[in-house]
């Protein structure tokens, strides 16, 4: 059964940064494009990353290229996010999802997801 | 980017009628790479339809996609009180991927 169970959210004051973690299990992990979506309060789906299965490959969306890297560890099965120069409007739930299993290096779709992690910037 | 515009913004109907969500595309999608998610209050969405119209893993097939180019379609016939739900396009053809706004179900 896949599992996503992400980590690292809590209050940031804006300008700061930090890291969320999504630890996997159930499926290959080294064999999956893994992605980040966001939710604001009472708002749709915002798509904020994806990584390729063996990390080469990156994509990010137009709102936080340049502040936020999405990196994977292969060895821990894990996958994370580093956030940085935060704002008040990337306050949000944020999703670890998986694409789909043996697909291509790079799978935009988004087949299976975490329960999110909240991550408030606010001073 | 892709714009994805999905409409009606709310749709309210009776257990065992159909719902007809609309959602279309500012430019049109290559190889239908549009998907479908439902979102439950409270919890993470749910990816129902990818590529247009094939169903994902365990999903009734009360539930059909249709559509190409910019127009597509999600269909619930046989409405169930459990499928009062936030539905949401998406586009995975290219980078950036796009979603659409949403249509609230109200059962």
């Amino acid at each position: 059964q896949v599992q996503l169970a992400e980590s690292g959210g809590g209050v940031v004051q804006p300008g700061g940064s930090l890291r969320l973690s999504c630890a996997t299990s159930g499926f290959t992990f080294s064999r999956s494009a893994m992605h980040w979506v966001r939710q604001a309060p009472g708002k749709g789906l915002e798509w904020v990353a994806v990584i390729s299965y063996d990390g080469s490959d990156k994509y990010y969306g137009d709102s936080v290229r340049g502040r936020f890297t999405i990196s994977r560890d292969n060895s821990r099965n894990t996958l994370y996010l580093e956030m940085s120069s935060l704002r008040t409007e990337d306050t949000a739930v944020y999703y670890c999802v998986r694409a789909r299993e043996n697909n291509s290096p790079v799978d935009f779709l988004c087949e299976i997801w975490g329960q999110g992690t909240m991550v408030t910037a606010s001073s | 980017e892709i714009v994805l515009t999905q409409s009606p913004g709310t749709l309210s109907l009776s257990p065992g009628e159909r719902a007809t969500l609309s959602c279309r595309a500012s430019q049109t999608i290559g190889r239908s790479y549009l998907a479908w998610y439902q979102q439950i209050p409270g919890q993470a969405p749910r990816l129902l339809i990818y590529g247009a119209s094939t169903r994902a893993t365990g999903i009734s097939d009360r539930f059909s996609g249709s559509g190409s180019g910019t127009d597509f379609t999600l269909t619930i016939n046989r409405l169930e009180p459990e499928d009062s739900a936030v539905y949401y396009c998406q586009q995975y053809s290219v980078s950036p991927i796009t979603f659409g706004q949403g249509t609230r179900l109200e059962i």
